[in-house]
């Protein structure tokens, strides 16, 4: 069965609008999770490493207060898309490392378009 | 900072042809991971390479880890059209972060 779960599995929006999107680690808990975009034909870029306790950690180029992220709990983190643009559209993807491993599961991906 | 590269990004072939590809780094990396994803899908975890010259199988798929740890194969024996998808190598660095390649996608004619 699935071990990381992704909610919504697809959003449109308008532009302006916030989207929050939620990553679960189903089988255990994380203390970090990352956050991952991806553009049609691309690969994916890592966006921030969630940290439960303590502040998201941001990749260079990657603007903080537009991509809120918050780690609520052990199984929890959220990434919210602040006044979203149409060039925000893309499929954002979170992924868990196993404990104690480099192996990391992904979730299945959230669709964003924004009109 | 450390790169994989991923060349060509596409790649066709004839169903029950083998496939190969590669991944290449100009600095020597501690693992090598490697990742399928279906059209429309998400990356999945196929196999991690730590040792130099390692080389691991499953079933069809044969992955390799060269010996400076500066390259990586993968081989499809007989490719089906099950193995469409775009495969991806990455690796991680500080913090447990993975970086991916560019990816080559793999399409089958049956």
């Amino acid at each position: 069965g699935a071990v990381v779960s992704q909610h919504p599995s697809w959003v449109i929006c308008k532009s302006g609008t916030s989207v929050k999107i939620e990553c679960r680690s189903l089988d255990f808990q994380a203390t970090t999770m990352f956050w991952y975009r991806q553009f049609p034909k691309q690969s994916l870029m890592l966006m921030a490493t969630s940290n439960e306790g303590s502040k998201a950690t941001y990749e260079q180029g990657v603007e903080k207060d537009k991509f809120l992220i918050n780690h609520a709990s052990l199984t929890l983190s959220t990434l919210t898309v602040t006044s979203a643009h149409p060039e925000d559209s893309s499929f954002y993807i979170c992924s868990v490392p196993t404990p104690g491993g480099d192996e990391q599961f992904f979730g299945p991906g959230t669709r964003l378009t924004v009109l | 900072g450390q790169q994989v590269m991923q060349i060509p990004q596409y790649q066709h072939v004839q169903e029950g042809e083998d496939f190969t590809t590669y991944c290449n780094s100009s600095t020597t990396l501690s693992n090598i991971q490697w990742y399928k994803q279906r059209p429309g899908g998400h990356p999945v975890f196929l196999i991690q390479l730590v040792k130099s010259g390692e080389v691991k199988k499953q079933k069809r798929l044969t992955f390799q880890f060269g010996e400076a740890k500066k390259n990586s194969s993968l081989h499809i024996t007989a490719t089906q059209t099950t193995d469409v998808g775009t495969y991806f190598c990455a690796f991680t660095g500080a913090n447990s972060k993975l970086t991916f390649g560019k990816g080559i996608t793999l399409s089958v004619r049956p």
